[in-house]
């Protein structure tokens, strides 16, 4: 079974510049993450999906980030304008249901270096 | 608000010597907790979960892990270290009250043969 792909792997951009990172979660997941971890940290919640509907994006910063899963599978993280401050690793996970109910499989993440 | 401390930022134990990795929570309501694990270059992978019922729970690679209500803690625990254990370990929280998710920062295993 494939585990959660994330694309690119690494990217390196200059600051102002947008990027976007996309997620292909595990088949049948209908719930989908996007984290961000920064050196030395733990994960931080961005966005979370049920199907296509994001059900908490509280922490998400609105005025620069925005997130899309148009048909409930795969999933588009952008970034514009990316600040010097985003340089971190943004990870994508799904699982089935909900934190609670089990496990999330992360993929390997996105590494992103805003010059 | 909720929170989840991983006091040691590092853990070092020799191969065949029993392992602790120390996680504390703060919440409101019941807890479910959760360890994951994150070898280099690789996305993060659950190794067990405590929902509910028995304190002492067994996950993946032969790890455990004690819930501690009273003292707010679910350490991990294995009896005897693998060299491959050595890895990123993360605790994590999920508030059933709140619908909301918190890691802890990490704690660094390293197994010396």
């Amino acid at each position: 079974e494939a585990g959660v792909v994330q694309s690119p792997r690494y990217k390196i951009i200059e600051k102002k510049q947008p990027v976007a990172f996309w997620c292909n979660p595990i088949s049948g997941h209908n719930t989908l993450y996007w984290y961000l971890q920064n050196l030395g940290q733990g994960p931080e919640l961005l966005i979370r999906y049920e199907n296509e509907e994001a059900v908490d994006d509280s922490q998400l910063p609105k005025d620069r980030f925005s997130a899309e899963r148009l048909k409930g599978v795969d999933s588009t993280l952008k970034i514009q304008p990316a600040e010097l401050g985003d340089s971190a690793v943004y990870l994508c996970a799904s699982s089935l249901g909900d934190f609670s109910t089990g496990e999330l499989f992360f993929g390997e993440g996105s590494r992103l270096t805003v010059l | 608000a909720q929170s989840v401390a991983q006091p040691e930022d590092q853990v070092n134990v020799a191969e065949g010597n029993p392992l602790t990795v120390k996680c504390t929570y703060s919440v409101s309501g019941n807890p479910y907790l959760f360890w994951y694990v994150q070898y280099p270059n690789r996305g993060l992978q659950f190794l067990l979960k405590y929902i509910t019922g028995d304190n002492l729970v067994k996950g993946s690679y032969g790890f455990e892990a004690e819930f501690n209500k009273s003292q707010t803690s679910f350490h991990l625990k294995k009896p005897s270290a693998l060299v491959s254990d050595s890895a990123l370990y993360f605790c994590a929280l999920f508030n059933t009250n709140a619908g909301k998710s918190t890691f802890g920062d990490g704690t660094t295993l390293t197994v010396k043969p």
